[in-house]
């Protein structure tokens, strides 16, 4: 069966500092894994997406992540961050030959001035 | 461009009491979803359909019911609502398989007294 972590509920930066976001997978075959964001009051936009094709991918405003087979990790990282980045970040894992798409419980995001 | 319209936004229901929640998608998509979103649990899979006429369970799918009669359409009934299903429901959709991009819709909030 297909499962996600995310350590830590809540995480804070400063704003200019980098964003590490942890989530590590569980999963029977290769995995196809995501990072979904949601702004509050609204559905959830893919951040990026691993489908095998490249270890680090790049995503939408400036995020990437990297996929470590050792580690089953797919951790989120930004440079530095800006206030329009607060926001709850899902992590999800989808088996390849597999038709649902598992979440994990969400990290939230918080930026200080 | 609508892309996956949710309806009713917001409901408050006495328990004992039914609904149906509507999500339409105007990107010709194969499969959609249902999903609720709990605070520290992430989102849970209550149905799935992978086509027109079909429909499956998800993680969490008692004291739910889905019909996919037409493409476009996957509706989500509640016969005999009770206080545990106070929730955020959103719905999403994707062209083939979860390892495509989902679209959501913005979600409906549902309160169960």
């Amino acid at each position: 069966a297909q499962s996600v972590t995310q350590l830590g509920s809540h995480v804070s930066v400063s704003e200019g500092a980098l964003v590490l976001l942890r989530c590590n997978y569980s999963s029977s075959v290769p995995p196809y894994l995501f990072w979904y964001v949601q702004y509050p009051n609204q559905g959830l936009q893919l951040l990026l997406k691993y489908t095998s094709a490249a270890t680090l991918v790049k995503g939408i405003n400036g995020f990437e992540a990297e996929f470590k087979k050792s580690e089953t990790s797919f951790h989120l990282t930004k440079p530095s961050a800006h206030m329009s980045d607060a926001a709850e970040y899902f992590c999800a894992v989808s088996e390849s030959s597999g038709d649902k798409l598992t979440f994990g419980t969400g990290t939230r995001l918080a930026v200080r001035p | 461009n609508a892309g996956v319209t949710q309806t009713p936004k917001f409901r408050v229901l006495k328990t004992g009491q039914s609904m149906t929640l509507l999500c339409a998608q105007d990107m010709n998509h194969e499969y959609m979803y249902w999903y609720r979103q709990d605070p520290g649990m992430g989102l849970r899979l209550i149905h799935y359909s992978v086509g027109e006429g079909t429909t499956a369970k998800g993680e969490v799918p008692d004291g739910y019911n889905v019909s996919r009669l037409k493409k476009q359409n996957f509706l989500l009934g509640l016969e005999s609502a009770a206080p545990s299903q106070t929730s955020v429901y959103f719905c999403a959709s994707s062209g083939q398989t979860t390892n495509e991009k989902l679209f959501f819709g913005s979600g409906t909030q549902l309160s169960v007294l």
